[in-house]
């Protein structure tokens, strides 16, 4: 069955440093791999996603997630955090059957300290 | 990106009557529209898929008679709670998604429904 994990509930992080969201992923065929933000009280915002081509791949707001095809995993980063950048963090894999529905991890608050 | 609307952001219903929620994408045609049900601190718990003219595929354990799914145009759904119940209350979220697979679904804003 297709799943994802995220097996971090919380990541703390000083504002400034390096941050890291993880995401591993179990899905029959080539994934097709996203990140979504989500603020309170508000909707899902697209991040990145991965497709094909470079591993690396960069998103909105200065974030990017490394694909890592034998270890199953697509990583959520950022060099630098932002306080700003505190929000709830789901990672997703597009399920291989109809519909092109998502599958998402339990998603990962992240909180960016002053 | 692409432009989803959910209407209304927040509604509160007293027990026994029926909301109607309505999510739009703006800006490109979504051949299906997904619904989805957040519980405080957890993840989006899929409810149904609907594709345009066709009935909406509910997930297991879903109440189709509850939950009315109406997907008449490419640019709206429609999500009915009928007969609405204390323990209905949550955030509702809808996203948009156009025919290809490589392609990210867009996200409403969500609507909050509380029912007294």
């Amino acid at each position: 069955a297709q799943s994802v994990a995220q097996p971090e509930d919380q990541v703390n992080v000083a504002e400034g440093n390096p941050l890291t969201v993880k995401c591993t992923y179990s899905v029959s065929g080539n994934p097709y791999l996203f990140w979504y933000v989500q603020y309170p009280n508000r909707g899902l915002q697209f991040l990145l996603k991965y497709i094909t081509g470079d591993n690396l791949v960069k998103g909105s707001y200065g974030f990017e997630a490394e694909f890592n095809k034998s270890q199953t995993s697509f990583h959520l980063k950022k060099p630098s955090a932002l306080v700003s950048d505190s929000a709830l963090y789901f990672c997703a894999v597009r399920d291989p059957g109809g519909y092109n529905k998502l599958i998402f991890g339990a998603g990962t608050r992240l909180a960016v300290h002053p | 990106g692409a432009v989803v609307s959910q209407h209304p952001s927040w509604v509160i219903c007293k027990s026994g009557t029926s909301v109607k929620i309505e999510c739009r994408s703006l800006d490109f045609q979504a051949t299906t529209m997904f619904w989805y049900r957040q519980f405080p601190k957890q993840s989006l718990m899929l409810m149904a898929t609907s594709n345009e003219g066709s009935k909406a595929t509910y997930e297991q354990g879903v109440e189709k008679d509850k939950f009315l799914i109406n997907h008449a145009s490419l640019t709206l759904s429609t999500l009915t709670v009928t007969s609405a119940h204390p323990e209905d209350s949550s955030f509702y979220i809808c996203s948009a998604q156009g025919p290809l697979k490589n392609t990210e679904a867009f996200f409403g804003q969500g609507t909050r429904l509380t029912v007294v």
